[in-house]
């Protein structure tokens, strides 16, 4: 079995400061991770993933995350925000062998204040 | 990236009415299509698999005769909320698997339902 937790339900931070979004997970098994984004009126879109390699991904609008085995954490950060990254992001794990199911955190609301 | 419609992105329905939701993959072939119901302030929950041409899978705790899944074409799935009761209103949401990818990071989501009972 497996679970997402996402601290934060809601996120305020001042345009152009940094900002942190939590995740921590727990999983008998290897696992892929995923930060989904969602705007306002939009389906969720998918921002980054980890699913081997680096423990360092990107993504091509300045949000980067870090895999931490042993604190079983994603968390993700954007060193500057922009008025535009105000969205609901979504923390999700799946097992890594062959395709499994995703399984989602209940969500971080980022309000960016211009 | 791939798109995924769903249909209506809200609607109220009185009690006892059957709402029906729909799910397209507008620019591939999904044989794999999921049904996910979200509460205030709570995850995403997986409701079923549907399967082109075959019987959805329930997640456990989910009736089947309540939320029937349709899968009839690699392009659309339907989710008919039977008989609705204010205890349905959530938000519910489609996502559909890419058939060229392995793990979540093939899931194209919809924008999802928001489905009131009155």
């Amino acid at each position: 079995a497996q679970s997402v937790t996402q601290l934060d339900s809601q996120v305020p931070v001042f345009e152009e400061a940094p900002v942190e979004l939590r995740c921590n997970y727990s999983s008998s098994v290897s696992v892929y991770l995923f930060w989904y984004v969602q705007y306002p009126n939009q389906g969720l879109q998918l921002l980054l993933k980890y699913l081997s390699g680096s423990t360092l991904v990107e993504s091509i609008n300045g949000f980067e995350a870090e895999f931490n085995k042993s604190q079983t954490s994603f968390h993700l950060r954007k060193p500057s925000v922009h008025i535009s990254d105000t969205a609901e992001y979504f923390c999700a794990v799946s097992g890594s062998g062959g395709y499994q199911k995703v399984t989602f955190g209940t969500g971080t609301k980022l309000q960016v204040i211009p | 990236g791939a798109v995924v419609s769903q249909h209506p992105s809200w609607v109220i329905c009185k009690s006892g009415t059957s709402v029906k939701i729909e799910c397209r993959s507008l620019d591939f072939q999904a044989t794999t299509m999921f049904w996910y119901r979200q509460f205030p302030k709570q995850s995403l929950m997986l409701m079923a698999t549907s399967n082109e041409g075959s019987k959805a899978t329930y997640e456990q705790g989910v009736e089947k005769d309540k939320f029937l899944i349709n899968h009839a074409s690699l392009t659309l799935s339907t989710l008919t909320v039977t008989s609705a009761h204010p205890e349905d209103s959530s938000f519910y949401i489609c996502s559909a698997r890419d058939p060229a990818g392995g793990g979540g990071e093939k899931l194209f989501f919809g924008s999802g339902t928001q489905l009131s009972v009155l």
